[in-house]
């Protein structure tokens, strides 16, 4: 599997933007950027993902370097709500393979 | 639209006793399946995956068995559990062809006492 290397902890203040850097030096052309988030005491929610070009979506936008080698998560202005542990990982274009998570970025947002 | 239930949401059992953790999914067909385990501030393990009914795959040696009875449902099972077994089981799908999200159910926390 193609690793993932996120930082395992980040603070940030609320109503703030937040930058979640991840790096993904092996990653191969058919290679999908996957971020999912965990709450407190749940399973993981997915937030975006992207190939090549920038996302965007009504959680979060996804900028991905243009040799793919590393993307950033971004939150546009953090909430408490958006405490959580975010996960990077990747996942091959046709889906079906296993699902390995790394150790996430555990953010803590001030109040 | 797709759903997945898990249960029981929480579950205390004593060492050496046997465990059946179910897993469903409605709405989908051929999805993967996956059992993973997190233990207390630690992260995801991935225990195991399934791409197909009687297509298994462990990922961690351990004394914990998958099967796959029926192409939706997805069943964790021990036959003597052991204290390192606690933990948060999360069971998980994922669509079989195509790139999307994965989606996971509410988790079993689990207590080996």
């Amino acid at each position: 599997d193609a690793k993932t290397t996120q930082p395992n902890s980040m603070e940030s203040n609320e109503e703030e933007p937040v930058h979640l850097p991840c790096n993904h030096s092996t990653i191969s052309g058919t290679d999908y950027i996957h971020w999912y988030r965990q709450l407190p005491s749940q399973g993981p929610e997915y937030v975006i993902h992207g190939l090549t070009s920038n996302v965007n979506n009504r959680m979060a936008s996804l900028a991905i370097a243009e040799d793919r080698k590393s993307s950033t998560l971004i939150l546009h202005r953090a909430t408490l709500r958006d405490a959580a542990v975010y996960y990077c990982i990747l996942r091959d274009n046709f889906g079906n393979e296993k699902l390995t998570f790394g150790t996430g970025t555990r953010l803590t947002i001030i109040p | 639209s797709q759903t997945i239930h898990q249960w029981p949401a929480t579950l205390v059992q004593p060492v050496g006793s046997p465990l059946s953790l179910e897993c469903t999914v409605e709405g989908t067909s051929n999805p993967n399946l996956y059992w993973y385990r997190q233990a207390a501030g630690r992260g995801l393990q991935l225990l195991f995956y399934s791409i197909g009914i009687d297509q298994i795959s462990s990922e961690v040696p351990q004394n914990l068995s998958a099967s796959r009875p029926q192409d939706r449902q997805f069943i964790l099972s021990s036959k003597k559990l052991l204290l390192s077994d606690s933990g948060f089981y999360l069971c998980a799908w994922s669509d079989t062809f195509r790139n999307t999200e994965a989606f996971f159910g509410q988790g079993t926390r689990l207590t080996v006492v």
